[in-house]
């Protein structure tokens, strides 16, 4: 079963850490995706990855930064977490080409305190 | 303006009944359209995919594309309780980037 994998389901941390959000997909898929989705405001993408070592804005880049080393694996860091940025975070890949959709991980749902 | 607009609900149904989810957009280059379905707590799942105007029926969903007035439906017939979740409308022009709607809460009642 192919299928997103986001190696947290739950955390909370500190206004100030540093976080890392870990994204993993099994499906040699070129497209990798971080959202963030908060009541009323729906999915908002932070930043995405059509290649290896290379990263685009999405609508809401800052205070977020991305590192795709490999494939397979894109993660999100928060540089220095704020109480603002406690949200449900969605990871996402695709298959190049209009008729692919997303496959999404479960979420990972932080919350900065 | 938003590039999709989506009734958030909630909708609530009787168990058996007839089920219209809707969007509209404002881009009238989208032509890529899909509709996720996303349980409580998990991640959305590709539910229907359209490209361009048109129909397309799977088993008890039917999606619907009207280029003409940007809006697109998602109907479920003989609704179930397992059907309960968020709905979220997705489209895209090239078929890169792809944006979505807030979702449409709803509840399937036994």
């Amino acid at each position: 079963d192919v299928k997103v994998t986001q190696s947290s389901r739950y955390l909370v941390k500190r206004t100030g850490e540093k976080v890392f959000l870990e994204c993993v997909q099994d499906m040699d898929h070129e497209n990798m995706f971080w959202y963030r989705q908060d009541p009323g405001l729906g999915l908002r993408l932070i930043y995405f990855s059509y290649d290896v070592k290379m990263k685009e804005k999405g609508d809401i880049p800052e205070g977020y930064s991305v590192s795709r080393e490999k494939k397979e694996r894109f993660s999100l860091i928060l540089e220095s977490a704020s109480t603002n940025q406690t949200s449900m975070y969605l990871c996402a890949s695709r298959r190049t080409g209009g008729a692919y959709g997303y496959t999404f991980g479960s979420g990972t749902r932080l919350t900065v305190v | 303006q938003k590039e999709v607009e989506q009734d958030p609900g909630p909708l609530s149904v009787p168990e058996g009944a007839i089920v219209s989810l809707n969007c509209t957009y404002s881009n009238s280059a989208f032509q890529y359209f899909m509709w996720y379905r996303q349980y409580s707590r998990k991640g959305p799942e590709l539910l229907m995919y359209t490209y361009s105007s048109g129909n397309k029926e799977d088993g008890r969903f039917t999606a619907q594309v009207d280029k003409s007035s940007k809006y697109i439906s998602l109907f479920i017939r003989d609704s179930q309780p397992s059907d309960s979740a968020t709905y979220l409308c997705a489209m895209s022009a090239a078929g890169n980037q792809f944006y979505f709607g807030t979702g449409t809460s709803l509840t399937v009642i036994p």
